[in-house]
C-alpha cells in the first residue's frame, strides 16, 4: 500500500516552454501533497503544500506564478514549471499524505531545460 | 515545512556490520518522526517510525531509537549489505503539520 506515482520520471525540454509533472496517490486518498525539488547530493527542498480543492501554500523564495501547483482530487497534483530555464533543471519529487501524517514519496521526475 | 540543503556527510561500513545513522532534530515539540531511504535517481522510501511517546520501534534489521531529552534519533541497521547504500534522511513532524527533513547521510557499504 502507499503507493505514488509521478509522470514522466524524466523530461527533457527547450528553454521557454512549459512542462506538466504529475503526482498520482495510486491506493489511498491524500488530502495533502507536498512538492519537492532537490539538487545533487543534497537534501530535499520543501516547495509547496497542496491540499485537496484549495490553493497551494508556497515556502518563502518559491515563485508561485512559475511553479504552478493544482490539486484537482484526492489522489491528483500537478507541478507546471511555466518558461522553464536551464536553472530550473532539477530532480523533481512528490509526496502524498495519510491523515497519519506519514509522507510517502513519488519516485521523481527528472527535469532537463536546454 | 522546511528543509535544509547542505552536503552530504557520509558513514562507510562493512559489509555484515552493524551500521548506526544519527539525527538530531530541531523543535521539542516534534511528535513524530521518520526514517527515509533514497537511492540515486530515486524517490524516499519510507523505512520506519516512531511517535514521541515511545523510544524504541524495531522493524526488519531496522531499530529506531529516540531520545528526546537530548533530541535524538538514530537508525540501525543490522547485518549492514551492499542493498543498503543509499542516502538516509530523518524527518520531523512539528504540530500541527510542519514536516522538516534533516540534511541526509550517504551510508557506503564496503565489500
Amino acid at each position: 500500500g502507499a503507493v505514488v506515482s509521478q509522470h514522466p520520471s524524466r523530461v527533457i525540454c527547450k528553454s521557454g516552454t512549459s512542462v506538466k509533472i504529475e503526482c498520482r496517490s495510486l491506493d489511498f486518498q491524500a488530502t495533502t501533497m507536498f512538492w519537492y525539488r532537490q539538487f545533487p547530493k543534497q537534501s530535499l527542498m520543501l516547495m509547496a503544500t497542496s491540499n485537496e480543492g484549495s490553493k497551494a501554500t508556497y515556502e518563502q523564495g518559491v515563485e508561485k506564478d512559475k511553479f504552478l501547483i493544482n490539486h484537482a482530487s484526492l489522489t491528483l497534483s500537478t507541478l507546471t514549471v511555466t518558461s522553464a530555464h536551464p536553472e530550473d533543471s532539477s530532480f523533481y519529487i512528490c509526496s502524498a499524505s495519510q491523515p497519519t501524517d506519514t509522507q510517502y514519496f513519488g519516485p521523481g521526475t527528472r527535469l532537463t531545460v536546454l | 515545512g522546511e528543509s535544509v540543503g547542505l552536503h552530504l556527510p557520509t558513514l562507510s561500513v562493512q559489509e555484515g556490520d552493524n551500521s548506526i545513522i544519527n539525527c538530531a532534530y530541531s523543535n521539542s515539540a516534534s511528535d513524530y518522526f521518520i526514517w527515509y531511504k533514497q537511492e540515486s535517481g530515486k524517490g524516499p522510501q519510507f523505512i520506519i517510525d516512531i511517535r514521541s511517546n515511545m523510544d524504541k520501534r524495531q522493524g526488519q534489521r531496522v531499530t529506531v531509537l529516540l531520545n528526546k531529552t537530548v533530541k535524538h534519533l538514530s537508525l540501525q541497521i543490522a547485518a549492514t549489505q551492499p542493498g543498503d547504500s543509499a542516502v538516509y534522511f530523518c524527518a520531523e513532524t512539528i504540530p500541527p503539520q510542519n514536516f522538516v527533513f534533516g540534511p541526509g547521510t550517504r551510508l557506503s557499504v564496503l565489500p
